[in-house]
């Protein structure tokens, strides 16, 4: 299995400042002739399910908001939120579909 | 848009099948979709269950592939799960979702049901 591995555990940030999260597996997710990454990123709010964000490693998602952003390939990745806002604070997640899909350990983006 | 909501008990005993349906409106099961089931401890990360096909044709996660089984009804407009033998480690909150992706693996989740808290005790 592909272990998706994020960091940090918690993060807490000023609001209007950036945060980054990070998300490393354990192999390659990059499809070398579709040259795609799949890797999805969920925010999940306490008592509610996943909300997908970004697919594809850096696209957004219909009606999410542009301060979220992913980008990188292969095996490291990054979910930005540029200028925290009071509804952001919720755990991430990272997904990887590209085999047997697993997800990474969850990030919880607090206020400072 | 499409939703889904969760339906079943939510207490089963230890070693009886755990069993869920996922109810989908405003789009049609039997339409060239996958539908996938992901499940959540109390407090815990996320765990992918499998993937279902209008077809019937699945995609289960090894760890739990012997015990599982997943169906679709496009009568009802339906997908369900069962997971036999079940134990405490399979308390969690199950979610349905729509999955979406390409040939080239396998499938991000788009829309999600609220989940359902199932819960292993005697």
């Amino acid at each position: 299995d592909i272990v998706m591995t994020q960091s940090p555990e918690s993060l807490a940030v000023s609001l209007g400042e950036k945060a980054t999260i990070n998300c490393k597996s354990s192999q390659s997710l990059l499809h070398p002739s579709k040259n795609k990454n799949y890797l999805a990123w969920y925010q999940q709010n306490p008592g509610q399910p996943p909300k997908l964000i970004i697919k594809w490693a850096s696209t957004r998602e219909s009606g999410v908001p542009g301060r979220f952003s992913g980008s990188g390939s292969g095996t490291d990745f990054t979910l930005t939120i540029s200028s925290l806002q009071a509804e952001d604070v919720a755990v991430y997640y990272c997904h990887q579909y590209y085999s047997t899909p697993t997800f990474g350990g969850g990030t919880k983006v607090e206020i400072k | 848009q499409v939703r889904l909501q969760e339906s079943g008990p939510r207490l089963v005993k230890p070693s009886d099948t755990l069993s869920l349906n996922c109810d989908v409106s405003g789009y049609v099961v039997s339409s060239q979709n996958w539908w996938g089931w992901v499940r959540q401890p109390p407090g815990k990360g996320l765990e992918w269950i499998g993937y279902i096909y209008y077809t019937g044709a699945t995609h289960v996660n090894p760890s739990l592939q012997s015990r599982l089984t997943m169906s679709i009804d496009p009568s009802k407009n339906q997908f369900s799960l069962k997971l036999r033998s079940v134990t405490a480690f399979d308390t969690a909150v199950y979610y349905c979702a729509q999955s979406r992706g390409d040939s080239g693996g396998y499938y991000y989740l788009d829309f999600w049901g609220q989940g359902s808290l199932v819960v292993v005790s005697s």
